[in-house]
């Protein structure tokens, strides 16, 4: 089974601040991909990132950073200046690569992470 | 066409009635799912399809029953569904089963009263 661990419910920030949202994840695959998902209230999934397990390179784009460490399952996103716009629910999620293992093509949420950031 | 397109948007329907959820891709994308989103609640897998065979049921209900017609299209058809089904029902398409990129649809927000 594969678990994936947002701990913060909800963040509070005011605009221009940065912002780290944390994603611990379990698994017993050693080929997975990890995600990072946007949520407006209209209710869509926006795609952000995708990681697989082979590439702990961190990313940068514009305003968004990623930070892999396989060494303590983690992928934190940091949001640089955060805006209004950027208020959201943000998902972590994970879903495993090896063809019979038992999270292939399963993709498994974190509990996501309320970001709201008042002007 | 970079989109998955859910319809209807919302759906209120009676705990007898019998409905359908539709969803469309035109990606060429072979794999297609299911996801149940309750309020304040992270997506949870329903059904995987791949190349229209049921792939993966995640032991749901069977006044559930998900059809794929052509590569295309997944229907979910509800019948004699609870209040607690109400949720929002989110549709998404990979290119293949192997987890390429996962594009969503907007969902369809559905009401069982």
């Amino acid at each position: 089974a594969q678990k994936v661990t947002q701990a913060q419910t909800e963040i509070s920030v005011v605009e221009k601040e940065d912002v780290t949202l944390d994603c611990v994840y379990e698994t017993r695959d050693t080929t997975y991909y990890l995600f990072w998902y946007k949520q407006p209230p209209s209710g869509e999934l926006v795609f952000l990132i995708r990681r697989n397990s082979f590439d702990e390179q961190n990313e940068i784009s514009g305003r968004y950073s990623w930070n892999f460490q396989k060494s303590t399952s983690s992928f934190n996103f940091t949001i640089t200046a955060s805006q209004v716009v950027d208020s959201a629910v943000y998902f972590c999620a994970l879903s495993g690569l090896r063809a019979g293992g038992t999270s292939y093509g399963k993709l498994t949420f974190g509990q996501g992470t309320i970001l709201t950031v008042h002007p | 066409d970079t989109e998955v397109t859910q319809t209807p948007k919302h759906l209120v329907m009676g705990m007898t009635n019998k409905k359908s959820l539709k969803c469309e891709q035109h990606m060429g994308h072979r794999a297609m799912y299911w996801y149940k989103q309750k309020a304040k609640k992270p997506p949870e897998l329903m059904f995987v399809y791949s190349y229209e065979k049921l792939s993966i049921n995640e032991s749901v209900p069977s006044r559930f029953s998900p059809e794929c017609p052509n590569s295309s299209l997944l229907n979910l058809h509800l019948h004699a569904l609870q209040p607690e089904d109400s949720a929002l029902y989110l549709c998404a398409s990979s290119q293949a089963l192997a987890n390429y990129g996962y594009t969503f649809g907007s969902g369809t927000r559905l009401t069982v009263v």
